[in-house]
């Protein structure tokens, strides 16, 4: 399968543990996106990677929230102290370029108890 | 006022029917735009994209209509098949911005 791969597909955390999410884009794509949805919401930006530079952070994107691109291939997404309002699902995205279509992985969901 | 705002719906329709989803943008500097499609619990797909010149794929039509900021999908011939969320799509880039803003999505329902 050579499409966006995100692992695990679903998480179930107590609240106040910490989680991390992986994401492996599409190989040749430079571009990496994460989102999250809510329910009866589109998704919604938080950051994404240029290479291993991430270029920008959605303010959804509190001091909690932290994801690297080390070697600009696969990305992690980390959330500490999890609260019940990060219950969502994570969406991994990637992409060849700046204005290029973008890839969906089938998700994280994650719900804190 | 969202960024991106579409029809609340949700839409049920008979098989067959023709149906019409519209969308409006609020930053005239917007660059791209898509339709994607969200089955329950399931990832975004990408439907396609949207050209000023409007665009036609087998039985579904997108048009952009830049000066009213106005984005609409119009789906011919509705099979059971096309029952999912349909989202607008706005992709702004300049700079190092390149992030996709989705409206929330309309519901579309087809029954036999």
């Amino acid at each position: 399968d050579t499409g966006v791969s995100q692992d695990p597909r679903h998480k179930i955390t107590k609240r106040g543990q910490n989680v991390t999410f992986r994401c492996d884009p599409i190989s040749e794509h430079n571009r990496l996106y994460w989102y999250r949805q809510t329910l009866g919401q589109g998704p919604e930006f938080l950051t994404y990677f240029q290479n291993e530079a991430q270029l920008e952070k959605s303010r959804l994107l509190s001091d909690r929230f932290s994801a690297e691109r080390p070697k600009g291939s696969f990305s992690t997404l980390e959330i500490q102290r999890t609260e019940q309002g990060d219950s969502a699902m994570y969406l991994c995205a990637s992409s060849p370029s700046l204005a290029g279509i973008q890839y969906f992985g089938a998700g994280t969901r994650l719900s804190v108890l | 006022r969202k960024e991106v705002e579409q029809d609340p719906g949700p839409f049920n329709v008979p098989e067959g029917a023709t149906v019409a989803f519209n969308c409006t943008y609020s930053n005239s500097a917007s660059q791209s735009f898509f339709w994607y499609r969200q089955d329950c619990r399931k990832e975004p797909k990408l439907l396609m994209s949207v050209y000023s010149s409007g665009n036609e794929d087998g039985r579904f039509t997108a048009q952009l209509n830049r000066a009213s900021q106005y984005i609409s999908l119009l789906i011919r011939d509705s099979k059971l098949s096309d029952s999912a969320t349909y989202l607008c799509v706005v992709l702004n880039y300049g700079g190092s911005q390149g992030n996709l803003i989705f409206g929330k999505g309309t519901k579309l329902s087809v029954k036999p």
